[in-house]
């Protein structure tokens, strides 16, 4: 199957910071990745649908500036969680698909944020 | 909107033992379901997906069934191994242009003791 790539796998930061996790896909361009949350022993959350160059569509209750989203290009979609703060600690997983019309969706290996 | 139901949340085997997982969704214009594997501090692995224009599909060890009239369809892994050990999704969306957004079940745990 398609390759994500998802970096860091884990980041731990101060309360206030911002933190960056970029998703690439490595061997197919991505016209549309996924960011989920998912909180320990739960399901996937689905947060924002990221669109390359177009804005991204948020899921209802996720704060759009809270968490900023960029696609800028084909392979490349980053979720950066602002002024972090300890309720947001949770796993953060991107996802994507193989071009359009593939239903297959690849997901990263994920991200540990722990906000202290 | 879209929600998928996932039964059981735990699930507990002896090696060589059948686990079936099943999985009902609400949404009848639903017509793509995958099944991914996740083991912990990792991301879901893809394993098996079934399309609502086919009733059954196998690959070596695992299976899927759907039943598009019931809404529900289910994961079948028989001659389990300890290493099938993990947390399984199962999921529901909507293909189109572009894919539609995937809606996960709320997961089973599945543990498979030697």
């Amino acid at each position: 199957g398609a390759v994500v790539s998802q970096h860091p796998s884990r980041v731990i930061c101060k309360s206030g910071t911002s933190v960056k996790i970029e998703c690439r896909s490595l061997d197919f361009q991505a016209t549309t990745m996924f960011w989920y949350r998912q909180f320990p022993k739960q399901s996937l959350m689905l947060m924002a649908t990221s669109n390359e160059g177009s804005k991204a569509t948020y899921e209802q209750g996720v704060e759009k500036d809270k968490f900023l989203i960029n696609h800028a290009s084909l392979t490349l979609s980053t979720l950066t969680v602002t002024s972090a703060h300890p309720e947001d600690s949770s796993f953060y997983i991107c996802s994507a698909r193989e071009g359009q019309g593939n239903e297959k969706l690849f997901f990263g290996s994920g991200t540990q944020l722990s906000v202290l | 909107g879209e929600n998928v139901e996932q039964h059981p949340s735990t699930l507990s085997v002896q090696e060589g033992d059948s686990a079936v997982i099943k999985c009902t969704y609400s949404d009848s214009a639903s017509n793509y379901f995958p099944w991914y594997k996740q083991e912990l501090g990792k991301g879901p692995q893809l394993i098996i997906d079934i399309r609502s224009n086919v009733g059954e599909k196998k690959d070596q060890r695992i299976a899927v069934t759907l039943n598009k009239t019931a809404k529900h369809f289910s994961l079948h892994i028989t001659e389990t191994q300890p290493e099938d050990s993990a947390v399984y999704f199962c999921a529901a969306s909507r293909s189109g242009n572009q894919g539609g957004k995937l809606i996960f079940g709320q997961g089973t745990e599945l543990s498979v003791k030697p």
